[in-house]
């Protein structure tokens, strides 16, 4: 079936630096992308969206890029702080087909900021 | 505002035995999720209630049922619990399908 897929698996920097997550997905029928950190021992918690209609969306340090052309989207993490240290997944609802409506997440990239 | 509930958090069972993990939500929600998360794989979509009295499959729904008792409440039910099934499961809801989800802590469960 069609998923989400991470180019990196774990992602080390320092602290103040920015950090850049990437994701690709396959299912062309996704028209709503959403971005979740996961710290340990707890659920994913939601930071920033984007919808097919839009290339590029701003929150506060965050910033995700989506480049339909070729399937990727982006999380940019201004300013990194050791806080910002988790599992950050990737996560796709399809307007159509059997995925519809659903969340359908990727395998999730590991970021630690090193003091 | 509690949002998501789930209990228990942590569960051992044996090979065999049956369990059922609750979930509760206080935001009015109407679409409710169940998610496994195994290592290496992220979260895999086990049931979904997209609103009161309605379920549906997901991609993992083998030895798992659900009840949506009401629109607060979401159970996931596993009959005969196997090894397979040791995983970090994961309630979720959101207002309607198609919208973001909001999840709860998390149970641990390990099947020996």
């Amino acid at each position: 079936g069609e998923s989400v897929g991470l180019h990196l698996p774990t992602l080390s920097v320092q602290e103040g630096d920015n950090s850049i997550i990437n994701c690709a997905y396959s299912n062309s029928a996704s028209d709503y992308f959403i971005w979740y950190k996961q710290e340990s021992g707890k659920g994913p918690q939601f930071i920033i969206d984007i919808r097919s209609n839009m290339d590029k969306r701003q929150g506060q340090r965050v910033t995700v890029l989506l480049n339909k052309t070729v399937k990727h989207l982006s999380l940019q993490i201004a300013a990194t702080q050791p806080g910002d240290s988790a599992v950050y997944f990737c996560a796709e609802i399809a307007s159509g087909g059997t995925s519809y409506g659903k969340l359908t997440f990727g395998q999730g990239t590991i970021l630690t900021v090193h003091p | 505002n509690a949002g998501v509930t789930q209990t228990p958090k942590f569960q051992v069972l044996k090979t065999g035995q049956s369990m059922t993990l609750q979930c509760a939500q206080d935001m009015n929600h109407n679409s409710m999720y169940w998610y496994r998360q195994d290592p290496g794989m992220g979260l895999r979509l086990i049931y979904y209630s997209a609103s009161e009295g309605t379920t549906d499959k997901g991609e993992v729904p083998n030895g798992y049922n659900v009840s949506r008792l009401n629109k607060r409440e979401f159970s996931l039910r596993l009959e005969s619990a196997a090894p397979s099934q040791t995983s970090v499961y994961f309630c979720a809801s959101s207002p309607k399908e198609g919208t973001e989800a909001f999840f709860g802590q998390g149970t641990r469960l390990t099947v020996v």
